[in-house]
């Protein structure tokens, strides 16, 4: 079983629809937990971190379910720029950074 | 704009060249990273650095030798590579190795070996 696993995609949705996506995790001593973002051909960029009490940044929503091990990014109002692979991150606490495959989101006009 | 570079932005060699792939950060952190990035696969942590010590050394193959002179600067030097070494190679940093969950990716060095 993957350490860090996310569906692929890609998903494509139109402007302005609400998206979600999912990782689960397999270590239960996981201990941090983020989302990156991957524009296409571009590097890796943090964009939030995940808490049990969910965390909303603007239109972005992210939460924990360490009961069940995953995690979940919702966008609201998707524009065009969300367009990028999303990508799930574990720490499993000093370097041991996981990171998932990642999600790809194609948002069309 | 990444405080992180890396160089060449693209790479090309044949399977019995020697070439070395640099990092530069200007951030002031203590902790470097190398990493392989393979078409639909995860990112592949390779090694690790802290304070130009090495922390991590993922079971990478010989053929990939880092070096860290200082903690500004990563070298990953490259020789008799196969065509399955062909990936995009991205190099990090962050604050401290407590901190790496915040890790400022450079742009990564696109390597085809022929």
């Amino acid at each position: 079983r993957k350490e860090v696993e996310q569906d692929p995609g890609p998903f494509n949705v139109p402007e302005g629809a609400t998206v979600a996506f999912n990782c689960t995790y397999s270590n239960s001593a996981s201990q941090s937990f983020f989302w990156y973002r991957q524009d296409c051909r571009k590097e890796p960029k943090l964009l939030m971190s995940v808490y049990s009490s969910g965390n909303e940044d603007g239109r972005f929503t992210a939460q924990l379910n360490r009961a069940s091990q995953y995690i979940s990014l919702l966008i609201r109002d998707s524009k065009l720029s969300d367009s990028a692979t999303y990508l799930c991150v574990v720490t499993l606490g000093g370097f041991k950074t996981i990171f998932g495959a990642g999600t790809r989101l194609f948002v069309k006009a | 704009e990444t405080g992180v570079t890396q160089t060449p932005r693209h790479l090309v060699m044949g399977m019995t060249n020697k070439k070395s792939l640099k990092c530069e950060q200007h951030l002031g952190h203590n902790a470097m990273y190398w990493y392989k990035q393979s078409a639909k696969k995860p990112l592949e942590l390779m090694f690790v650095y802290s304070l130009e010590e090495r922390v991590e050394n993922n079971s990478v193959p010989s053929r990939f030798s880092p070096e860290c002179p200082n903690s500004s600067h990563l070298f990953l030097h490259l020789h008799t590579l196969q065509p399955e070494d062909s990936a995009l190679y991205l190099c990090a940093s962050s604050p401290t190795l407590a901190d790496s969950y915040e890790q400022y990716f450079g742009p990564g060095t696109r390597l085809t070996v022929t």
